[in-house]
């Protein structure tokens, strides 16, 4: 069965950086675009990034686009997201999900706590 | 890259029909056939419950259908249950994004 698990989660300064990590199994990783999503306590859902299947193509929503990156090592079957610059306003709960156009399964997610 | 505009509440009693409504654009719900709809419950992740637009995935219940008119998705929900209570968000692809709804808070009354 398809599983995702985040790690790397943590609380961190600001303008310090975070590290997260999507461990995926389940399924052929290197064929299925990935995506970002995270969602602030008490907020809604928030798309961050989506990579292609073979990290060629990589899109980011406005509020980090020049602050965080999204890779993938097909190879350990892994995601990332580099998150540089981290503000207050980052404090979420980091989900990855399976697939390009429909999201189609999520991880547990894992809570990032930007905080002085 | 504006998010799609849904109610931020709903509430029917078991056994009743509700819809909640999703807006866009042309440049995204209006304009690509790739609408899904999530269910998540509180400290829960979001599970696909709808898939292009009317499309269910395997293992969710009949009761739950979608469909697009223009630039509005709708999710219907027949035969409500108390597991239902739950917060739904849209999604949408668009040109080099995925735009979420605000979400609907879903009460069973």
């Amino acid at each position: 069965q398809v599983q995702l698990v985040e790690s790397g989660g943590g609380v961190v300064q600001p303008g310090r950086s975070l590290r997260l990590s999507c461990a995926a199994s389940g399924f052929t990783f290197s064929t299925y675009g990935m995506h970002w999503v995270r969602q602030a306590p008490g907020k809604g859902l928030e798309w961050v990034a989506v990579i292609s299947y073979d990290g060629s193509n990589e899109y980011y929503g406005d509020s980090v686009k020049g602050r965080f990156t999204i890779s993938r090592d097909n190879s350990k079957n892994t995601l990332y997201l580099q998150m540089n610059s981290l503000r207050a306003e980052d404090t979420a709960v980091y989900y990855c999900a399976k697939g390009r156009m429909t999201l189609d399964y999520w991880g547990q997610g894992t809570l990032v706590t930007v905080s002085s | 890259q504006s998010a799609l505009t849904q109610p931020a509440s709903v509430s029917g009693s078991p056994g009743q029909s509700i819809t909640i409504s999703c807006t866009g654009t042309s440049s995204d719900v209006g304009g690509y056939k790739y609408v899904s709809w999530y269910q998540q419950h509180p400290g829960k992740a979001p599970k696909l419950m709808i898939y292009e637009v009317s499309n269910r995935p395997s293992g969710v219940s009949n009761r739950f259908s979608g469909s697009k008119s223009g630039n509005t998705a709708s999710l219907t929900i027949s035969g409500l249950q108390a597991e239902d209570e739950a917060d739904y968000y849209c999604s949408s692809y668009a040109t080099s994004s995925t735009l979420f709804g605000g979400g609907t808070k879903l009460t069973v009354l």
